[in-house]
């Protein structure tokens, strides 16, 4: 796609119920990352992935918070039985191929703002 | 551990006038990148303007440069002839050369006043 693309774009869930958010990073990207910004927080890096495989997964706040990625494209965090300092926006974005570690830009998605309720 | 600090909670400036945003960090790396983001209120991440550490010439990109103290590990944005389009979150962020992590200050809200 033209840009990375994230769903929900906004989301309003009861405390304890489980949310998927989703991630369609831009075509042909082979990193992928998820970061939290909570409110006058910077942002928190959670979660990243090169193709399918996440080597770095040390930014999950605990073992509520999951992702996955499959084909190489799409991803999905997942935050089970929801908390209220959970409520956040969280951001994805990518890299394309051979920038994962280079000074190249990352390109960010519109966010996913979650409440919990 | 690598931290970025930005001092500034929010900051205000007249249209056309020139303002500049703080940003320190900390590290022991001498190979590293640094970037200062916008973010309007359509939350979308982007990017402004990058330095290399190992430049020593200040980035520039049209009315956008940066003050890039290395010594003093200080990254300062400067907005010339501010625009009411201007006016967002701006992060800043730093990333050691061979590695994919980025961090991030916590952002200053920038107000531009007609």
């Amino acid at each position: 796609g033209a840009g990375v693309s994230q769903s929900p774009s906004n989301k309003v869930t009861e405390k304890g119920k489980d949310v998927e958010l989703r991630c369609d990073p831009i075509s042909g990207h082979t990193a992928l990352y998820w970061y939290r910004q909570s409110l006058g927080q910077g942002l928190e890096f959670l979660i990243y992935f090169q193709g399918n495989s996440a080597p770095d997964k040390s930014g999950l706040p605990s073992d509520r918070f999951s992702a996955e990625r499959t084909g190489g494209s799409v991803s999905t965090l997942t935050i089970q039985r929801t908390q209220q300092e959970d409520s956040a926006v969280y951001l994805c974005a990518s890299t394309p191929p051979g920038t994962g570690t280079t000074g190249n830009t990352i390109y960010f998605g519109e966010g996913s703002w979650l409440t919990v309720v | 551990a690598q931290t970025v600090t930005q001092s500034q909670p929010e900051m205000s400036v007249q249209e056309a006038e020139t303002v500049t945003l703080s940003c320190t960090y900390d590290t022991s790396e001498s190979d590293y990148y640094l970037f200062w983001y916008k973010q309007p209120p359509s939350r979308q991440m982007i990017l402004v303007i990058r330095q290399e550490a190992y430049k020593q010439q200040n980035a520039t990109e049209n009315r956008f440069s940066v003050n890039f103290q290395k010594a003093a590990k200080s990254f300062s944005l400067k907005i010339s002839d501010s625009q009411l389009g201007d006016a967002a979150m701006y992060f800043c962020a730093y990333r050691k050369s061979g590695t994919y992590k980025y961090i991030f200050g916590t952002g200053t809200r920038l107000k531009v006043l007609a």
